[in-house]
């Protein structure tokens, strides 16, 4: 149980295009999900706190406008990153709470590596 | 402010056991957690105390002292898939993670 999934694994897209990133809780709600950014040999980075119904928060530095989360079901996040850039190229994770399973730990989907041409 | 630390690399041999350690300093603690992350991988849970003492889980054991905000992963019988990024994260009082920057874990035959 508790099992993640994310779509795209990986992109490659021009520089100025748009790019959405969907995460999937397949076996449970989760009514927290997270967004990370992590840059080769770096750790993870907390972007935002995604809440099913409701507004992400944003952690500082991240702008909201370029990011954007929508966290429509119990089952689903998606990330779209705007007007993309060569530094926006990263590997992007999300992960989900299984409270309602009973579980303190987050569950992380296997990543998307997004390169900007 | 709130500060995870643990080494930044590891250098141990097959078949050996080694210690990684974290020290936590955070507002509020609901728990700590050890993450594996291959390269190139998502992190994938390794184990969770929240009690103080010793939790054993096959070749993986985690240990915790709330009073001295320590905790430490022990790995044993190391096998070169084990050469990967240990994460240590704190749960604070707002139930949002907190994360150390891992420590690299290299494995030598």
């Amino acid at each position: 149980g508790a099992v993640v999934s994310q779509h795209p694994s990986w992109v490659i897209c021009k520089s100025g295009t748009s790019v959405k990133i969907e995460c999937r809780s397949l076996d449970f709600q989760a009514t927290t999900m997270f967004w990370y950014r992590q840059f080769p040999k770096q750790s993870l980075m907390l972007m935002a706190t995604s809440n099913e119904g409701s507004k992400a928060t944003y952690e500082q530095g991240v702008e909201k406008d370029k990011f954007l989360i929508n966290h429509a079901s119990l089952t689903l996040s998606t990330l779209t990153v705007t007007s993309a850039h060569p530094e926006d190229s990263s590997f992007y994770i999300c992960s989900a709470r299984a409270l309602s399973m009973g579980l303190p730990e987050q569950f992380f989907g296997p990543g998307t590596r997004l390169t900007v041409l | 402010g709130q500060n995870i630390d643990q080494p930044t690399e590891m250098t141990a041999t097959e078949g050996a056991i080694v210690q990684i350690n974290c020290t936590y300093q955070t507002s509020g603690f609901n728990g700590l957690f050890w993450y594996q992350q291959h390269a190139g991988e998502a992190p994938t849970f390794l184990s969770y105390n929240v009690l103080d003492g010793l939790e054993e889980k096959g070749r993986f054991s985690s240990f915790l002292s709330r009073s001295k905000g320590y905790s430490y992963l022990l790995l044993k019988e190391l096998q070169m898939k084990d050469s990967a990024s240990y994460l240590c994260a704190v749960m604070d009082s707002n139930y949002q993670l907190i994360w150390g920057a891992g420590t690299k874990l290299i494995i030598k035959p």
